[in-house]
């Protein structure tokens, strides 16, 4: 692994099911965030976690939950996917909160169906 | 909380001619201003970034200023070339809190 990785790369999942996007890490970057950005718009932070065991609520996180055991590690949980949850997600991570560059991963092109 | 917009939405300019964006934020304790380029199904990266001690930075054909008075700061790209299409992203953040995007700017470089 170098740098950010984002799994799978692209699904197609039926409304109401449940689906859990990977997203590991291996620069040690303390800070974590992942972003959707649907066509035509940019991108909207859904969840962010500053370290391991702490997260925190961007600013459309509903219908979405994350956790971080460990620093490597940000799963982005949908527990009953809509068809309004389709979109490209991004997974980001920084050294720090704040004032970082933002290194992101390939993206996970969800549809829901 | 931090607003962040973004002008043009579009641009296309010729290779070789120079491209501005512009983009303006709200909350003046912002201090750190990154901007990332997205190409065509590609994931957002860092071109450049600039912290409010300076006003300009600089790295080959890109630079971009700030102007923490008007709170707004600009990419500038010369010596346009086709591999800079791609759509590009503005943000703002004050240290300990998370990143605010500008909209985005498609520019378009025609051969």
């Amino acid at each position: 692994i170098a740098g950010i990785t984002q799994a799978p790369t692209s699904q197609i999942l039926a409304a109401g099911r449940r689906m859990t996007l990977r997203c590991t890490q291996d620069m040690r970057h303390n800070a974590m965030y992942w972003y959707r950005q649907d066509l035509g718009l940019g991108l909207r932070l859904i969840h962010y976690s500053n370290t391991a065991g702490t997260t925190g609520k961007g600013e459309v996180p509903d219908g979405y939950s994350v956790s971080r055991a460990n620093t490597d590690d940000f799963p982005l949980t949908l527990a009953s996917a809509v068809p309004s949850q389709t979109s490209v997600y991004f997974c980001a991570s920084s050294e720090a909160q704040g004032n970082y560059g933002y290194t992101f991963g390939s993206g996970t092109r969800l549809t829901v169906v | 909380g931090e607003n962040v917009e973004q002008h043009p939405s579009t641009l296309s300019v010729q290779e070789g001619d120079s491209a501005v964006i512009k983009c303006t934020y709200s909350d003046s304790a912002s201090n750190y201003f990154p901007w990332y380029k997205q190409e065509l199904g590609k994931r957002p990266q860092l071109i450049i970034d600039i912290r409010s001690n300076v006003g300009e930075k600089k790295d080959q054909r890109i630079a971009v200023t700030l102007n923490k008075t008007a709170k707004h700061f600009s990419l500038h790209i010369t010596e346009t070339q086709p591999e800079d299409s791609a759509v590009y992203f503005c943000a703002a953040t004050n240290y300990g809190q998370n990143f605010v995007f500008g909209p985005g700017t498609r520019l378009s470089v025609l051969p």
